[in-house]
Order: structure tokens, then sequence, then C-alpha cells
């Protein structure tokens, strides 16, 4: 079956750097996706990956290892107002999206 | 784990005709779903919150006329795209709030529905 597993939640400190891991079991693959949703408000885009290795943007990057079904989001200088969940989403081979259940970031002063 | 289906996966459809596409939630009761309209590699954009028993609110600049809404019963919402164009293709994505978390926060999404309009 289709699967995609992150940890439910999450608590780091302002200004230091957190890595959010995801795992994914998808029927082909056509990329993974990393999005951010506050509380009351739509998902934002972070990211995509589709082909291995590591995309830099901003504070914020995202990897993928294809062989290993993984895929993580790391999030540097953290800030107050990156307290959200974050949700990761791979794509299968009919373009549909596989969601998790989302990691809920909690930032502490 | 909460699931939220769509049907269909994805349609092809000649312009000026509507199409409806369903939201499920599998397992647990949703008195609130929400409509996204994705476009590629970009955010998602909330088109209208369903509530079950009323009618659904849009967001600005969303034709409400366009975009039927019905969220008959907990575990079901429909959107009906009416008279579509071809710039109304795109991948449309539901999610559901589960009642019985008490978390109002936590949404579960959908698949997804890919939409083309020749």
């Amino acid at each position: 079956g289709q699967n995609i597993d992150q940890p439910t939640e999450m608590t780091a400190t302002e200004g230091a750097i957190v890595q959010i891991n995801c795992t994914y079991q998808t029927s082909g693959f056509n990329g993974l996706f990393w999005y951010q949703q506050h509380a009351g408000e739509a998902p934002t885009f972070l990211s995509y990956n589709v082909l291995d290795g590591l995309e830099e943007k901003g504070r914020f990057s995202s990897f993928l290892s294809r062989s290993k079904g993984y895929s993580y989001l790391l999030l540097k200088e953290l800030q107050m107002k990156d307290s959200a969940s974050y949700l990761c989403a791979g794509m299968d081979s009919n373009y549909q999206l596989i969601w998790g259940a989302g990691t809920k970031l909690i930032i502490k002063p | 784990g909460a699931v939220v289906s769509q049907h269909p996966s994805w349609v092809i459809c000649k312009s000026g005709t509507s199409v409806k596409i369903e939201c499920r939630s599998l397992d647990f009761q949703a008195t609130t779903m929400f409509w996204y309209r994705q476009f590629p590699k970009q955010s998602l954009m909330l088109m209208a919150t369903s509530n079950e028993g009323s009618k659904a609110t849009y967001e600005q600049g969303v034709e409400k006329d366009k975009f039927l809404i019905n969220h008959a019963s907990l575990t079901l919402s429909t959107l009906t795209v009416t008279s579509a164009h071809p710039e109304d293709s795109s991948f449309y994505i539901c999610s559901a709030r589960d009642l019985g978390t008490g978390d109002t926060d936590t949404q579960y999404f959908g698949p997804g529905t890919r939409l083309t309009v020749l």
C-alpha cells in the first residue's frame, strides 16, 4: 500500500535548527512535496524534490533519497513564526498525492 | 489514520460541460471539508469551506455559481464545476476535519482530482 510517515509533533528553540523526517511508500514516484500550514490557513508550498539530493531555499532546505524512500525538511535559524504544521506529500505514478498526517512544530523562545 | 478519498482521480471533459468531484471521509465524520485548487509547484489555494447541512463559504474571487458545493452528509462533499472552460483545468484537492479528535487544526487531505478541460 501507499503510505507517508512523519513525526506527529516536534519542539525546537528559537534560533536553532530542526529536521523533520518523512518516509514514503508510493506506487511509482513523481516527486515529494513539503508544505507549511498555519492554523486556519491553506497549506503553503515549500519545496518539491524529484531527484536525489539537497535543495536549499533560504532558511529552508529539503533533501530526498529515492533509494531509501526518505526525505527531510531542514529549518535553520528558527523563528517563532515557523510554528506550524509541516506536511509531507508524495506523488505517485498517477500523479495523485499521498499525504502524511503532518508534523506540528512548536517553537519555544 | 484518517483517510480522505476523491473521485474521480482524473477527468477530461469538453468545454461547456459540468464535472462533479466527490470528496469522502472514509473512517471518520467531518462537519467541515475544504476545497482547494493547486497549480504546479504552488501553494494550495483555498476555494471554499464546506459545512455539512449549510451553505458553503467561498473565498474572495471564487464564483459560487460556477463552483457548486454540496455537503450533504458528514462523510461526503461534492464540488461541481459548471460550464467548465480550459482555464478551469487544474488539480482540485479536498480536505476534511476529523470531528472525533477535537483538534480543529488538523486536516486530512485527499489525493486530488486532475481536471482537464478541452
